[in-house]
């Protein structure tokens, strides 16, 4: 069935280094791919989204691409902050609801 | 409301008592989700609500777990005889409808079965 399979964490980078969070997806044709982000003490919210293959989604400095060939949906930043330290969600819509990944936590040291 | 709330945020049980959790959605929003957040599990899918019914109960998982929805408006989940693998936290989000996935989420209330 549909799924989508993200890197395990923790992740620990040093401010301003660069941020790849993989994520893969399994699913019946081109559906909407999103990543999520759940801050400490606050509740998920939506930080980008890509609706078709090739559109890249970016918000707050991530970007990610969606690429049909690999199956994949990896989330980038060129220069981490302190402030991006969250665990972020890949995820899928699977009829009238959405389905994450396990999350990954990523740790920004300063 | 400005956003999803969600209440208790905190609660501590013994095992065997029943709970029950409320989500108050954004207004005029008429699809509304349960989630559970797990330690290492994720995300796991519960139930979902347009207005009134829940066309997906597909997550519950067993017959202790039950939800309901009123006025399109707030909803209650119900643990029944709760049990320590209960311990969570329960997530509640509202989306505009139910293929708008640009879900609001609460900040959840985290479950501890003792």
């Amino acid at each position: 069935g549909d799924s989508v399979t993200q890197m395990e964490g923790p992740v620990t980078l040093s401010e301003e280094a660069f941020l790849t969070i993989n994520c893969t997806y399994t699913a019946t044709g081109y559906p909407s791919l999103f990543w999520y982000v759940q801050y400490p003490g606050e509740g998920l919210q939506l930080l980008l989204k890509a609706t078709k293959a090739d559109d890249k989604g970016s918000n707050k400095g991530f970007e990610a691409t969606y690429r049909k060939e690999t199956t994949s949906f990896h989330l980038e930043k060129g220069s981490v902050q302190v402030s991006d330290s969250a665990v972020y969600f890949c995820a899928l819509p699977l009829g009238d609801k959405i389905i994450f990944g396990k999350g990954t936590r990523l740790h920004i040291l300063p | 409301g400005a956003g999803v709330s969600q209440s208790p945020s905190n609660k501590v049980t013994e095992k065997g008592k029943d709970v029950e959790l409320r989500c108050d959605p954004i207004s005029g929003h008429t699809a509304l989700y349960w989630y559970r957040q797990s330690l290492g599990q994720g995300l796991e899918f519960l139930i979902y609500f347009q207005g009134n019914s829940a066309p997906d109960k597909s997550g519950l998982p067993s017959d202790r777990f039950s939800a309901e929805r009123t006025g399109g408006s707030v909803s209650t989940l119900t643990i029944q005889r709760t049990q320590q693998e209960d311990s969570a936290v329960y997530l509640c989000a509202s989306s505009l409808n139910r293929r708008d996935y640009g879900y609001t989420f609460g900040s959840g209330t985290r479950l501890t079965v003792v």
